[in-house]
């Protein structure tokens, strides 16, 4: 079945560093791919997405493209801020079925000052 | 800004024991949904409501799950005999229309069964 592998955590960084959090996908079909966002004690959050081959998402300075080619959807920052410590979650959309989703573990980032 | 709410955030239970959890979504919305991510695990789909009904399922979803929407705001996820297995950290989300891009979610309830 459809499913995400994301790069393990916890990914620590000092801030103003950049950021790569990597994730591939397995898909039968055509998924379209996100990434979401839980802050401490919040829920997760939709952070970005790509709806197909070679779209780019990003939102708050994050940037992710979908590479159909290597099946992947990297996350990537230039410079990340002590606000950007959260857990981060690489998912897709199952088939045609967009409000089933298929989660990654999830890669907790902390930012030092 | 409009958000899912959930409640307890955390509850510990024996085996054995029912659990309710509860989830007040974000008012206008009409799709529900219930996942759950087992500590070091993947968060995954349990089940999605829509006008009433359950309109999908997982496997995990068994006979010892069920979600009601009593009262027309909550909506809530109740476990008849909870195991050891079912220790994870449940999220509740809703959305107005169908689609993963426009579901919102709570910040999740920790269950553990001792």
């Amino acid at each position: 079945g459809d499913s995400v592998t994301q790069m393990e955590g916890p990914v620590t960084l000092s801030e103003e560093a950049f950021l790569t959090i990597n994730c591939t996908y397995t898909a039968t079909g055509y998924p379209s791919l996100f990434w979401y966002v839980q802050y401490p004690g919040e829920g997760l959050q939709l952070l970005l997405k790509a709806t197909k081959a070679d779209d780019k998402g990003s939102n708050k300075g994050f940037e992710a493209t979908y590479r159909k080619e290597t099946t992947s959807f990297h996350l990537e920052k230039g410079s990340v801020q002590v606000s950007d410590s959260a857990v981060y979650f690489c998912a897709l959309s199952e088939g045609n079925r967009d409000d089933k989703i298929i989660f990654g573990k999830g890669t907790r980032l902390h930012i030092l000052p | 800004e409009p958000e899912v709410t959930q409640t307890p955030s955390h509850q510990v239970t024996q085996m054995g024991q029912e659990v309710i959890l509860h989830c007040v979504p974000i008012s206008n919305h009409l799709y529900f949904y219930w996942y759950r991510q087992i500590l070091g695990q993947k968060v995954e789909f349990l089940v999605s409501f829509y006008n009433n009904e359950i309109s999908e399922k997982s496997e995990i979803f068994d006979d010892q799950f069920s979600v009601e929407r009593p009262d027309g705001s909550n909506f809530t996820l109740k476990i008849r005999s909870t195991k050891l297995e079912d220790s994870a950290m449940y999220f509740c989300a809703s959305s107005a229309v169908s689609g993963a891009n426009v579901l919102t979610f709570g910040a999740g309830s920790r269950l553990t069964v001792l």
